[in-house]
């Protein structure tokens, strides 16, 4: 069981938005940056969003990030085929004094 | 560009060590400003963060883990190491290297770059 709770699968329509929660505490979320990251099918993750809300050179301004208290979220506009995958987020987790990731989300484009 | 390489055994007996090396390349395993990091990933399953370490020395691991994990560098080579001792059949996963940032506290706070992942299969 994860640190951080993703919820398990979201799907939407292309062009439409969706967001992806992750779920977490103070001594993970609430104190520490919060990533997210990108893993399409037989690949390796992909940072999108570091720091919260910065997103890594090159990635569209259809991913955004944001934080409040001891949840962080992942928002996806303008939704495309290609956009299918599974979404982690990961953070610090002060009390285990270890990285932590969500149990992931798997985002389907109906 | 940033690349990273997993290497090792793909086969590993139960109760033995799993040793994967990373080779970095297109950057230097010396900077101050990265983490070099493992990351595991079981099949069908999430991402497990191992631990990560700075060439000066600084490591975390990953408490789940009990005490079998050491990552080491090895910055002659411009390489960095993951040794597993005790495996079982759970430490069966794909297993990737990852470079990362650290917080202004000196934590590891993500991983921007990451190698392609080499499946290790725990099994007699």
């Amino acid at each position: 069981q994860s640190v951080l709770t993703q919820p398990p699968s979201v799907s939407a329509a292309p062009g439409q938005k969706v967001t992806i929660s992750c779920s977490g505490s103070s001594s993970n979320i609430a104190n520490n940056y919060v990533s997210w990251y990108q893993q399409l099918p037989g690949t390796a993750p992909k940072l999108l969003i570091y720091d919260n809300n910065r997103r890594l050179s090159g990635i569209p301004d259809r991913f955004s990030g944001s934080k409040s208290g001891t949840s962080a979220t992942l928002g996806i506009t303008g939704l495309q085929t290609g956009d299918e995958a599974d979404y982690y987020c990961g953070t610090w987790d002060s009390s285990l004094s270890a990285g932590v990731f969500g149990g992931g989300t798997k985002l389907t484009v109906l | 560009q940033l690349q990273l390489q997993e290497s090792g055994p793909g086969l590993v007996k139960p109760s033995e060590t799993l040793s994967l090396t990373c080779s970095v390349s297109g950057g230097s395993i010396s900077s101050n400003d990265h983490y070099w990091g493992w990351i595991r990933q079981p099949p069908g399953n999430g991402l497990e963060w191992i631990g990560s370490m700075h060439y000066r020395g600084s490591t975390y691991y990953n408490p789940s883990l009990k005490g079998r994990v050491t990552i080491s560098v090895d910055t002659s080579k411009n390489q960095f190491s993951l040794k597993l001792t005790s495996v079982t059949a759970a430490d069966t996963a794909v297993y990737y290297c990852a470079r990362g940032y650290y917080d202004s506290s000196g934590r590891p706070k993500n991983f921007d770059y990451w190698g392609q992942g080499a499946l290790v299969t725990v099994s007699s």
